[in-house]
């Protein structure tokens, strides 16, 4: 069965300082992978999409940054965390049948102090 | 437009009460609708999904409600319990086989 990781679960980092957020799948071979922040009560805000190794779609500039240097790997970062970048981080992944479901993993609460 | 507009923002049912969830889209070319669940701190799971070629879906208590010509679709909790208080999202796939997602509902079921 697939599943999917992220870490940390909470993160609180000062302003000004980087950041890396880990996501992780298995069970599956060359999905497509979702970076998304949720501010807290809100929706949904797509931030990165990848279908493949080294392939990256930015959905919102910011000042935050993707890669996939592996097949299920995703890693979200940033050089300089603005107060902004605060909120709920989810990452999720789809698979090639099924195009409509997207599994979300555990998310990252991260607070920019 | 790669708009979903939900309705309301937030909800609130008598426990056995029926809630009522409302999406409506413009894109045509939309073609999967499916609906995810969220409960605090945690990541949204799929619920129900509806292809827009059905007019109704029911999965237990849940049923999606698709009115092709209008361009919009509803979620339906029948006989709703404490357990239900979560965040809805309705969202439509587009061409791409990207999500496009509705900005949420939390609903609140009074015991």
């Amino acid at each position: 069965s697939q599943t999917i990781h992220q870490w940390p679960a909470t993160l609180v980092q000062p302003v000004g300082s980087p950041l890396s957020l880990e996501c992780t799948v298995e069970g599956t071979s060359n999905p497509n992978l979702y970076w998304y922040r949720q501010a807290a009560g809100r929706g949904l805000q797509l931030l990165f999409y990848s279908v493949g190794i080294g392939q990256i779609s930015s959905e919102v500039p910011q000042n935050l940054s993707a890669s996939r240097p592996q097949d299920r790997q995703f890693i979200l970062s940033s050089k300089k965390l603005l107060l902004s970048d605060s909120g709920f981080y989810l990452c999720a992944w789809r698979g090639r049948e099924r195009a409509y479901e997207q599994y979300f993993g555990p998310g990252t609460r991260l607070t920019v102090t | 437009q790669q708009q979903v507009k939900q309705s309301p923002q937030s909800l609130i049912v008598q426990k056995g009460g029926i809630p009522i969830i409302n999406c409506a889209y413009e894109n045509t070319a939309f073609d999967y609708f499916p609906w995810y669940q969220q409960f605090p701190g945690k990541g949204p799971a799929l619920l129900i999904a509806i292809r827009p070629d059905v007019s109704e879906k029911k999965e237990g208590r849940f049923t999606i409600s698709f009115n092709k010509s209008a361009k919009q679709f509803s979620l339906h909790i029948m006989d709703s319990q404490p357990g239900d208080s979560a965040t809805y999202f309705c969202a439509a796939r587009d061409s791409n086989y990207q999500l496009i997602w509705g900005a949420g509902t939390k609903l609140i079921i009074k015991p």
